[in-house]
């Protein structure tokens, strides 16, 4: 069975201070790996897809990166409007081109000014 | 661009009453999916349409029923809400295909009394 595990569950930061939000997976075979963004109230969007072991995505202040067991968020010099919970999600497979995506329980992430 | 549009935004039942949640997407988009949220638990995958005409359980389909209408159309069916069906349901879209980013609606908070 696919399993997804974010930590920390919340992260309270100084405007400036980076730092790394994690995910751990295990999967039967990555056909993805997926970092969404979510605001209060809102619909989660979209970050990046990382396939394979030693990818990076770069994306303003955030950069993804992937391990065969796990992947990091990284976080260069925050500001408050990154303020945001990060969802991490993985695809094991395709159902008839359906993606069927376990995700995390998330990270709430507050940037303080 | 309206993307993914879900009615209503906010809903109150009692227990045994029935209401169908309705979305839209006007992407031109194969795949369509219902997701719930709830506090530590994550996005969980209720029902998925690969494409028009198909629909099948997630991960927790029990208690739901949906309806691929037309392409642009998946609505998801309470017939006898309980209180454990208390949470948030996200509507999605996708063209399909492994790696495809998923564009969500902006939620439906529904609270079941």
């Amino acid at each position: 069975e696919d399993q997804v595990t974010q930590s920390p569950e919340a992260l309270r930061l100084q405007e400036g201070e980076s730092s790394s939000l994690n995910c751990s997976y295990t999967v039967s075979g990555l056909r993805g790996l997926f970092w969404y963004r979510q605001d209060p109230g809102k619909g989660p969007e979209f970050l990046f897809t990382l396939y394979s072991a030693g990818e990076e995505k770069e994306k303003e202040r955030l950069k993804a990166t992937l391990t065969k067991k796990e992947s990091f968020l990284h976080i260069t010099a925050p500001k408050p409007e990154d303020s945001a919970t990060y969802l991490c999600a993985v695809q094991s497979h395709l159902i008839q081109g359906a993606q069927k995506l376990v995700f995390g329980q998330g990270t709430r992430l507050t940037i303080n000014p | 661009n309206a993307g993914v549009t879900q009615t209503p935004k906010f809903q109150v039942l009692k227990t045994g009453q029935s209401m169908t949640l309705q979305c839209a997407q006007d992407m031109n988009h194969n795949s369509m999916y219902w997701y719930r949220q709830d506090p530590g638990m994550g996005l969980r995958l209720i029902y998925y349409s690969a494409s028009e005409g198909t629909t099948d359980k997630g991960e927790v389909p029990n208690g739901y029923n949906v309806s691929r209408l037309n392409k642009r159309e998946f609505s998801l069916r309470l017939e006898s809400a309980a209180p454990s069906q208390t949470s948030v349901y996200f509507c999605a879209s996708t063209t399909g295909g492994a790696g495809e980013k998923l564009f969500f609606g902006s939620g439906t908070q529904l609270s079941v009394l």
